[in-house]
Parts: C-alpha cells; structure tokens; sequence
C-alpha cells in the first residue's frame, strides 16, 4: 500500500528566499506523484505531477520538484518566495488504478 | 469553462440527521472521486463514481453512499450523523482515461452539531 511522509508540519520562510518542502513516499510499483496547493477556505489546485518522464518536474508559479527513486523523495521547491505563497502544501502519490493518498500536509508561512 | 463546483458552500446538521451533499465536475471529465479532509489533516477518499457505478472505495463505514447521474454529475449522502462527521466534503473530477490527474471543488463545509 502507498503512503506518504511530510517531513515538516510548518515551514515558514521570509520573502524572497528560497523554499523547500519535504516528502517522501512508499509505493509498490512505480508510482505517479503530485503536489497540491490549498489557500484558506478554497479547493485543492495542482501545482504538479510526476509520472515517469522527467524527473525533474516543473510546475505552476516558479514550483518545481525532483523524483528521486533512490531516496523515496519529492520535495518540492521554490527559488523565491511570495507573499502569496503562503498556503497548506500536500503531497500525494498514486499507484496504478489506485485512488489519491495525501500526506498530513505542510503549512508554508511567508513573512514579509 | 467552468470547473468543478460543489453545494451547499456550508452545512449545519445535528445528530442523527441525514446530509445530502452535490458535485458537479469539469466539463468533459467523466469520473467523481470523494474526499472528507477533516481539520488539520490531508482529504481522505472516500469513493470514486464512474459510469453511474462505484469504482473503489475507501475505509468508510456504509452511512456513506453516493450516485452518479447521466450527465456525470454526483451525490454524497451520509447517514445517522455524528459529531466526527464535521470535516471539509472535496469532489474531484477526472477523465478515466487520463490516469489520476483530479481537480479538485471548493468543498462543502459539514458541521455536526
């Protein structure tokens, strides 16, 4: 069965400076992995999707994240951070034919 | 093109009540998965509708059942509530042949009083 691990409740990082959020997964076969942005009282918005291509996978507003097998990672990062960048990060993976399993969740706090 | 919309935006119900909640997915998506995310934790899925029929399911007791109509959109019903029931109601929506890329509703808000 998968799972998946984020490393950090809450991360909280000043404008401007780099962010990374931790999370690795367990999975029986290879399995497709995602990270998914909540703002307060609003939906689920995916900010990116691994599945097998590049491993490195570039997402929406300057987020990125890089597979790495050997690890069991997908952390995912930013260059700089926003102000609107604050927000519950979630990461999740899926085997094939298998439905979403989150992690916890990690709030990124963003001070100016 | 509008995406996945989701009513009531909240809900209060008491004890012991019956709660119907409606999703409507991204045009064009033909598959409606369910997620309760309780406060403070990740969605947990609950069960996911395709071609009117329940695909899999999650480890949620049976006073949570669902439909699917023609025109692809979905119910969440939920039985006998209880006080742990209050937790965020997510709809996502996907096409079955896309694999797992789901977009995700705003979600209804469910109090259990």
């Amino acid at each position: 069965a998968q799972s998946v691990t984020q490393l950090d409740s809450h991360v909280s990082v000043s404008e401007g400076t780099p962010v990374l959020l931790r999370c690795n997964y367990s999975s029986s076969y290879s399995p497709s992995l995602f990270w998914y942005v909540q703002h307060p009282n609003k939906g689920l918005q995916l900010l990116l999707k691994y599945t097998s291509a590049a491993t490195l996978v570039k997402g929406i507003n300057g987020f990125e994240a890089e597979f790495k097998k050997s690890e069991t990672s997908f952390h995912l990062t930013k260059p700089s951070a926003h102000m609107s960048d604050a927000a519950e990060y979630f990461c999740v993976v899926s085997d094939i034919d298998t439905p979403l399993v989150f992690g916890k969740g990690t709030r990124l706090s963003v001070i100016a | 093109d509008a995406g996945v919309t989701q009513s009531p935006t909240h809900l209060i119900k008491t004890r012991g009540q019956q709660v119907t909640l409606r999703c409507s997915p991204k045009s064009g998506h033909d598959t409606v998965s369910w997620y309760q995310q309780a406060l403070g934790q990740g969605p947990q899925f609950i069960f996911q509708y395709y071609e009117e029929e329940e695909r899999q399911r999650g480890n949620f007791p049976d006073r949570f059942s669902g439909h699917q109509f023609p025109n692809y959109s979905s119910e969440l019903n939920v039985n006998a509530l209880l006080l742990g029931d209050s937790a965020l109601y997510l709809c996502a929506s996907s096409l079955v042949t896309a694999g797992e890329t789901q977009y995700f509703g705003p979600g209804t808000r469910l109090t259990v009083l």
